[in-house]
């Protein structure tokens, strides 16, 4: 079975551009999340969606936008990029929104905002 | 108080040793618990999760959960130089949201 896959893999951006990231889940999984790593950190927690409404958000502005669509895929929109955006997004899914329910990671998407 | 806390190491074991890793967490009412291995440059991998007090063994990996002192531990026995990684502790929050540690740099020295 496929994995989470996100893309694109690698993008540049400038500051003050928009950028749109796009996650397919595990099949059968109907919980997407988004997370934020920059280097030397731990992933940092965004947005959490099941069956397409937003279950949770992080502490991030509101320049972070998040949907999830029927076909339970994601997508994380950024506008208004600022340096500090760089680092990498990672999407994960899982079977339900429960605590207990293991995140399974993409590979990620590395933006760099120059 | 961080809500999850690791050593960021590096934590330096000789091939064929014990690697000790160690999370401790704020949030009492947390049941459940991840480690997750992340390559550099890669994305993190779940190699354990516990939700019982105690020990769980996998392969070469145990997780060790104690709830009255608030930690969680990893150990990997027989460490390779393929261990070599950054070990991510991680703590479900409200729903499925994990808090993260910032993760324990773990070198293997052949």
């Amino acid at each position: 079975d496929a994995g989470v896959t996100q893309s694109p893999t690698h993008l540049i951006k400038t500051r003050g551009q928009q950028v749109t990231l796009r996650c397919s889940p595990i099949s059968g999984h109907k919980s997407v999340s988004w997370y934020q790593q920059v280097l030397g950190q731990g992933p940092q927690f965004i947005f959490q969606y099941y069956e397409k409404e937003e279950r949770g958000r992080g502490n991030f502005p509101d320049r972070f936008s998040a949907r999830q669509f029927p076909n339970y895929s994601s997508e994380l929109n950024v506008n208004a990029l600022l340096l500090g955006d760089s680092a990498l997004y990672l999407c994960a899914s899982s079977l339900s929104d429960r605590g207990g329910s293991p995140l399974h990671f993409g590979n990620g998407t590395r933006l760099t905002v120059t | 108080q961080k809500e999850v806390e690791q050593n960021s190491g590096p934590l330096s074991v000789p091939e064929g040793a014990i690697a000790s890793l160690n999370c401790t967490y704020s949030d009492r009412g947390s049941q459940s618990f991840f480690w997750y291995r992340q390559y550099s440059g890669k994305s993190p991998e779940l190699i354990m999760s516990i939700y019982s007090n105690g020990d769980k063994e996998d392969g070469r990996f145990t997780a060790q959960l104690n709830k009255a002192s608030q930690y969680v531990s990893l150990l990997i026995r027989d460490s390779q130089p393929s261990d070599s990684a950054t070990y991510l502790c991680a703590v479900p929050a409200a729903g499925n949201k994990l808090t993260f540690g910032g993760g324990t740099r773990v070198l293997v020295k052949p």
